[in-house]
């Protein structure tokens, strides 16, 4: 069991390119999420999961998006990166409704 | 609404009981959580409590509940240097919003020896 795998482990992007931060996890769980983590402000939820092909948004969303076309693979698109996306991003997945979350390592990224 | 807040700082001695709060403001919570960082790392999940509970004790960790509040905490007993990192307190939601897990800002715990 690899838990939840997150690739890259560091980026750094130029205003305006696109990307995707990779989400993959083989515990078969069905709830997975996307949070971002900035000095201070504690980790936001920008999109969520609670089962393959089934998506919501979280807090802040706006400039990303996300699908679910398994239950295994979670991929998060910055469609057009800005110095403000800075920070880093754990995907983090669950069984079900009742339990914590386990996170991946997280990607750290760098919008220049 | 949903808005999770915890104090950013806490200092304790080597041996002190250290006591971690967070408040929230939706009722409709399910599971409370209580989640440890440290540095450079993810988030590891440390304890839960379920909403209609009042207390959980689990080794070192004990979790109090005041529902009429809202208010949560965490006490680690015996503090030690390696309990040095940062906590965040986390609500989860019933129903159609069961995947939303919500953290506060984090407290930063420091152990001096």
């Amino acid at each position: 069991n690899a838990g939840v795998t997150q690739t890259p482990k560091f980026q750094v992007l130029k205003t305006g390119q696109s990307m995707t931060l990779q989400c993959a996890q083989d515990m078969n769980h069905e709830y997975m999420s996307w949070y971002r983590q900035d000095p201070g402000m504690g980790l936001r939820l920008i999109h969520y999961s609670v089962g393959a092909g089934i998506t919501d948004q979280g807090e802040v969303p706006n400039g990303y998006n996300v699908s679910r076309s398994t239950t295994e693979d979670f991929p998060l698109r910055l469609l057009s990166a800005a110095p403000s996306q800075t920070s880093v991003y754990f995907c983090a997945s669950r069984p079900g409704q009742v339990y914590g979350y386990t996170f991946g390592s997280g990607t750290r990224l760098t919008v220049v | 609404g949903e808005d999770v807040e915890q104090s950013l700082f806490l200092s304790v001695r080597e041996g002190d009981s250290s006591v971690i709060n967070c408040t929230y403001t939706d009722s409709s919570s399910t599971y409370l959580y209580w989640y440890k960082q440290e540095p450079g790392a993810g988030l590891q999940l440390l304890t839960y409590i379920f909403s209609n509970m009042d207390m959980k004790q689990d080794q070192r960790l004990t979790v109090l509940l005041n529902k009429k509040d809202k208010h949560l905490s965490l006490r680690i007993a015996d503090t030690q240097t390696g309990d040095s990192a940062i906590y965040f307190c986390a609500e989860s939601f019933r129903d159609n919003q069961g995947g939303k897990l919500i953290f506060g800002q984090g407290t930063e715990l420091s152990v001096k020896p």
